[in-house]
């Protein structure tokens, strides 16, 4: 069972263009963190968020954490190439914080 | 100076031979875990070590053992590996528990022929 379920899955946008992508659970986590991740690489934290409601933003991406601590976006304005990659949250819980992390939204940004 | 690293990046093997993986971790984190992320991408975590201490054991069959000879190490021994085993393996460290984010290795591609 996935506790974290993202959508899309696939996305390919021109240049440019806006995007969100979602990350939803049943579950309440104590923080939520999103992660960039390049073919043959390690994922890459992007942002942590702790507090329901919280809005963070780093450029052009705007993080969101749910009122209720159960879902979160991912919004990026105007994107470029160099945002290519798979964009996965994962949550943290219980002791010790483990993480659980989501299905995953494949990015392809064309020129 | 790469904060985790593990080696090797490719390992290519024959179904029942043994092999490990190395990790090391020089951010000073408390707290090192071993990812498995299947052919869909999907992340899902095998173990745990806090301060050289399992913390984390998910459901992950015997012929995976986990070392840590101490904090800033961790490394993964698979017996008897299976074609089901081929995956990307990854390392990551976070400071202590996994609130405030992982840091990961560049992970290690493990195909069993």
């Amino acid at each position: 069972t996935q506790l974290l379920e993202q959508s899309p899955q696939f996305l390919s946008i021109q240049e440019g263009e806006n995007l969100t992508v979602y990350c939803n659970s049943s579950s309440v986590f104590s923080s939520l963190q999103w992660y960039r991740q390049e073919p043959g690489e390690g994922p890459v934290l992007l942002v942590t968020v702790v507090t329901g409601g919280e809005v963070k933003k780093l450029k052009r991406l705007t993080f969101q954490f749910g009122d209720a601590r159960k879902d979160s976006s991912l919004h990026i304005t105007a994107a470029q190439p160099g945002d290519t990659g798979l964009y996965l949250c994962a949550g943290a819980r219980g002791g010790y914080q483990k993480v659980t992390f989501g299905t995953g939204t494949k990015l392809q940004v064309i020129p | 100076d790469t904060a985790v690293s593990q080696t090797p990046k490719y390992l290519v093997t024959q179904m029942g031979n043994d092999k490990s993986i190395k990790c090391e971790q020089n951010l000073g984190h408390d707290t090192m875990y071993w990812y498995k992320q299947d052919s869909k991408k999907f992340l899902k975590i095998m173990f745990s070590y806090n301060n050289k201490e399992l913390i984390i054991n998910e459901t992950v069959p015997n012929r995976f053992s986990p070392k840590s000879p101490d904090k800033a190490h961790l490394n993964l021994h698979i017996n008897s590996l299976e074609l089901g085993d081929s995956a990307v393996y990854f390392c990551a460290s976070s400071p202590s528990g996994a609130g405030p984010g992982y840091t990961f290795g560049s992970g290690t591609r493990l195909t069993v022929v």
